[in-house]
């Protein structure tokens, strides 16, 4: 069965500082892996895409990594900001007949406090 | 260029009525999926169009329906509602490259 477990389900920590949120999925056959950032009651917005070549990608202040052989990934956050409270939802897709399938997990809730 | 529309905003039911929630995806983009979001809980997958045609349904009880128009757009209708059908319901559009979804801003149905 096709899943994603995220964790921690939530994390709380102080601006400026430091955090990794972590994904594993067990979908296969593995396509990409997207995080999305979502803003409390406002649509989920891509943050960056993982393909199976692909090990490292930043985005800002945001880079998440993948390791397909264990089939996990993680999204780092640095120097956080306020902004940056939200829930980040990691999302795997595989092809089925041309089409991208998505997988989400449930999303790790961030609060970043002053 | 306008991104995923959905409306109404908010919606307030009671049990039993019926709710039709309306999405336009972004312009070329064929897929419309829909998703519900119960407050605190993830993304469950509701329904998936395309070219017109309902490609896949999520595990929910055949009152939730939709469809999707010749000019892309889509509806879901939710019937008979329920005290737990109380969630934001999220439109998704997609152009089939690489997968990415562009999200609307969701409807927000409340069932008192």
């Amino acid at each position: 069965k096709n899943q994603v477990e995220q964790s921690p389900q939530s994390l709380i920590i102080l601006e400026g500082k430091n955090c990794t949120l972590q994904c594993n999925y067990t979908v296969s056959p593995f396509s990409n892996l997207r995080w999305y950032k979502q803003d409390t009651g406002r649509g989920p917005v891509s943050l960056t895409i993982m393909t199976f070549s692909e090990n490292t990608k930043s985005n800002g202040r945001y880079t998440a990594t993948l390791d397909a052989d264990t089939k996990q990934s993680s999204l780092h956050i640095t120097a956080s900001q306020l902004s940056d409270s939200a829930s980040y939802i990691c999302v795997v897709s595989y092809l089925l007949g041309g089409s991208y399938i998505p997988t989400f997990g449930r999303g790790t809730s961030l609060i970043v406090h002053p | 260029e306008a991104g995923v529309t959905q409306s109404p905003t908010h919606l307030i039911k009671t049990r039993g009525q019926q709710a039709t929630l309306r999405c336009s995806p972004i312009s070329g983009h064929t897929s419309v999926y829909w998703y519900q979001q119960a407050l605190g809980l993830g993304l469950q997958f509701l329904l998936w169009y395309d070219e017109g045609e309902e490609r896949n349904r999520g595990n929910f009880p055949p009152r939730f329906s939709g469809r999707q128009f010749p000019n892309y757009s889509s509806e879901l209708n939710v019937n008979a509602l329920e005290l737990e059908d109380s969630a934001l319901y999220l439109c998704a559009s997609s152009l089939g490259v690489d997968g990415e979804l562009f999200f609307g801003e969701g409807s927000r149905l409340t069932v008192l």
